[in-house]
This record gives structure tokens, C-alpha cells and sequence, in this order.
């Protein structure tokens, strides 16, 4: 079975521009949540999709934005790219079908990194 | 406030040499979970073990060893006989319930740079 799927895998942007950023999750996972890591640290919550519905937002401003398409799979959009966006994006799916989200394993994606100049 | 801490950024070993990952949890949750994440030089974050709040019970999968203790609110990793293949980051994650349409974001630790020397 295929495992989450990314794209692109690398990608150079200036400063200003937008970015979109592609996630598939594993065939039958429900949810998708998207993570930011900068070198040296851990990755950080971004936002949570379950169902094509927000179901969280960590503490990024408003140029980052996401949704989830019909068949589960998601875009993260980020407007006005800063210098400091530059980062590896990680993408995770998960189930979704246990009584508790948190009991959900969350599998990762290879990333997309993107570097901003 | 949730938190993890793993206070290694980096550690050194020669192969076959036994090493341990500490990690240290904060959490208000009496329901939580606990993750072991592989992260190779490739980038993608492999998932390794989860447990559960309410399962003390340590683990062991091969040359992989788990010690949840609750006490102490630690979650540490044990690599018996490390190999040059476990050369990675490993990151240890905590995670609240979920329920009631809350998010179970994963709230990651800094990460330990593991380097088995052959």
C-alpha cells in the first residue's frame, strides 16, 4: 500500500510569493494534519483536516491557509513568503476511525522543502 | 501546557554499543499518548512505537526497547547492539486524547542526533 505522498519535493521561492504544497494520505485515511520544521528543530504543528473540516490551527499567522478535498487529499497554501518560511513541510495522515483522535497514529510524508530566497 | 523535553542534542556510540534516548513529558491530560519518531537524513519522519497513558508496561521490539514511566513522567528508548543504520534524529512526541473533536496534535521534542560510529 502506498504511503503518504508529497509534492513537490523541493521548491525555491522569493520572497512575496506563494507557495502550494500537496498532500495525499494513505488510501482510507480520513484525516490530514500538516507540520513545519525548521532545521535543528522538532517539527510544529501547523493545521488538523478530519473529514475536509479545520479541526485544528497551531500559532501561525494568517498567510498560511489549508483545506481538504473530497477524496481527502489537502493543500497547505502560503501567502507572502518570508525568509524564515524556509522549511521542511511535512504532511501526516491518520485514520481517524478510533473512538479518540489521539489514539490515531499519525505516518508521515517525505516533506516538501522549501527554501526561500 | 504540554511539553517535551529530550535534553541529548546529540550522541556519539560505536557500533554495537548499547545507547539510550531520554524523554522527559509534561502534560495536564490523564488521557495522553506518547510517540517514538526515526527521522533518517532522507527527511521523512518514521513512526516507531505509541503508547498509551494508562499502560506502564514496557516494550521491547528487537533490538528496540521502550521504558514508560509514569512516575517520573519519562518515555525513554533503548537501542541494544546500535547498528551504523540507526544513525538518525529521533524525536519523542506527546499527544492528548482528542476527544470531543479536539486536536491530537502532536507536540514534538528537539529531537537527539544519533551517530553509531562503525
Amino acid at each position: 500500500d502506498a504511503g503518504v505522498t508529497q509534492s513537490p519535493t523541493h521548491l525555491i521561492k522569493t520572497r512575496g510569493q506563494h507557495v502550494t504544497l500537496r498532500c495525499s494520505p494513505i488510501s482510507g485515511h480520513k484525516s490530514v494534519s500538516w507540520y513545519q520544521q525548521v532545521l535543528g528543530q522538532g517539527p510544529q504543528f501547523i493545521f488538523q483536516y478530519y473529514e475536509k473540516e479545520e479541526r485544528g490551527r497551531g500559532n501561525f499567522p494568517d498567510r498560511f491557509s489549508a483545506r481538504q478535498f473530497p477524496n481527502y487529499s489537502s493543500e497547505l497554501n502560503v501567502n507572502a513568503l518570508l525568509l524564515g518560511d524556509s522549511a521542511l513541510y511535512l504532511c501526516a495522515s491518520r485514520s481517524g476511525t478510533s473512538g479518540s483522535l489521539g489514539a490515531d497514529t499519525q505516518y508521515f510524508g517525505p516533506g516538501t522543502r522549501l527554501t526561500v530566497l | 501546557a504540554q511539553k517535551v523535553t529530550q535534553a541529548q542534542t546529540e550522541i556519539s556510540v560505536v557500533e554495537k554499543e548499547d545507547v539510550t534516548l531520554d524523554c522527559v513529558y509534561e502534560t495536564r491530560d490523564t488521557t495522553y499518548y506518547l510517540f517514538w519518531y526515526k527521522q533518517p537524513p532522507s527527511g521523512e519522519l518514521v513512526f516507531l512505537i505509541r503508547r498509551n497513558s494508562f499502560d506502564e508496561q514496557n516494550e521491547i521490539s528487537g533490538r528496540y526497547s521502550w521504558n514508560f514511566q509514569k512516575s517520573t513522567s519519562s518515555f525513554n528508548f533503548t537501542i541494544t547492539a546500535s547498528q551504523v543504520v540507526d544513525s538518525a534524529v529521533y524525536f519523542c512526541a506527546l499527544s492528548e486524547a482528542g476527544y470531543g473533536g479536539a486536536t491530537n496534535k502532536l507536540i514534538f521534542g528537539t529531537g537527539t542526533l544519533l551517530a553509531v560510529q562503525p
